[in-house]
């Protein structure tokens, strides 16, 4: 089945700063990568997702990008802000297997004000 | 999301009891996942239902059981049998296709403890 990898675990920034979290998959099937957002004791919210046949996807100061060769794929925060304090989940989706989302550990953001 | 209900927020078990946490859904969806969350680590899937009446295993499936007989609502029963429950879990929805790469959208949680 799917496995995904996420690093890393903490990521300290200072304020106005980026922050990049990568993540690797191991079916080269998979064609969905959402990402989460998960501040403490709250549900995890969608911030951006891709499917397979985009390389990149932008949201204001959030980018998603996506190496289907390499099977892996990162967010990027730019200019970063103490509310985007929070841990932060990627996953990935296969059409084949269950087809159902395979989450990474999460990656634990502090934005130093 | 306002669209998916969990409840209750909080929920306590006795040894060798079984327990059901609730989730329903107003958002349509046709597909309906159950996840546990322990401290500081990611999202595993227990159950899934793709559809009314008929559900799949996740990677955790063991001392939990399901039920989806109408579209909106999917319970989860903790059992005697899963002797760590103690968690956070989270339901979550999504349209369905083929593809299985609908986006999912979580309700707030329940977290079980033991008593």
């Amino acid at each position: 089945g799917e496995n995904v990898e996420q690093h890393p675990s903490t990521l300290s920034v200072q304020e106005g700063d980026s922050a990049v979290i990568k993540c690797t998959y191991s079916d080269s099937a998979s064609n969905y990568f959402p990402w989460y957002k998960q501040e403490l004791g709250k549900r995890p919210q969608l911030i951006i997702d891709i499917r397979s046949n985009v390389g990149e996807k932008k949201d204001q100061r959030i980018a998603v990008t996506l190496n289907k060769t390499a099977k892996h794929f990162s967010l990027h925060i730019t200019e970063t802000q103490p509310e985007d304090s929070a841990v932060y989940f990627c996953a990935a989706s296969s059409p084949t297997g269950r087809r159902a989302l395979t989450f990474g550990s999460g990656t634990r953001l502090q934005v130093q004000p | 999301d306002g669209g998916i209900t969990q409840s209750p927020k909080y929920l306590f078990r006795k040894e060798g009891q079984n327990v059901t946490l609730s989730c329903e859904q107003n958002l349509n969806h046709d597909a309906m996942y159950w996840y546990r969350q322990d401290p500081g680590q990611g999202l595993r899937l227990i159950y899934y239902s793709q559809i009314v009446n008929d559900f799949q295993k996740g990677d955790i499936a063991e001392g939990y059981s399901v039920s989806r007989e109408k579209k909106e609502s999917f319970p989860l029963t903790v059992t005697s049998a899963q002797k760590n429950p103690t968690a956070f879990y989270l339901c979550a929805s999504s349209l369905w296709d083929r593809g299985g790469n609908q986006p999912q959208h979580f309700g707030d949680g329940t977290r079980l403890s033991i008593l």
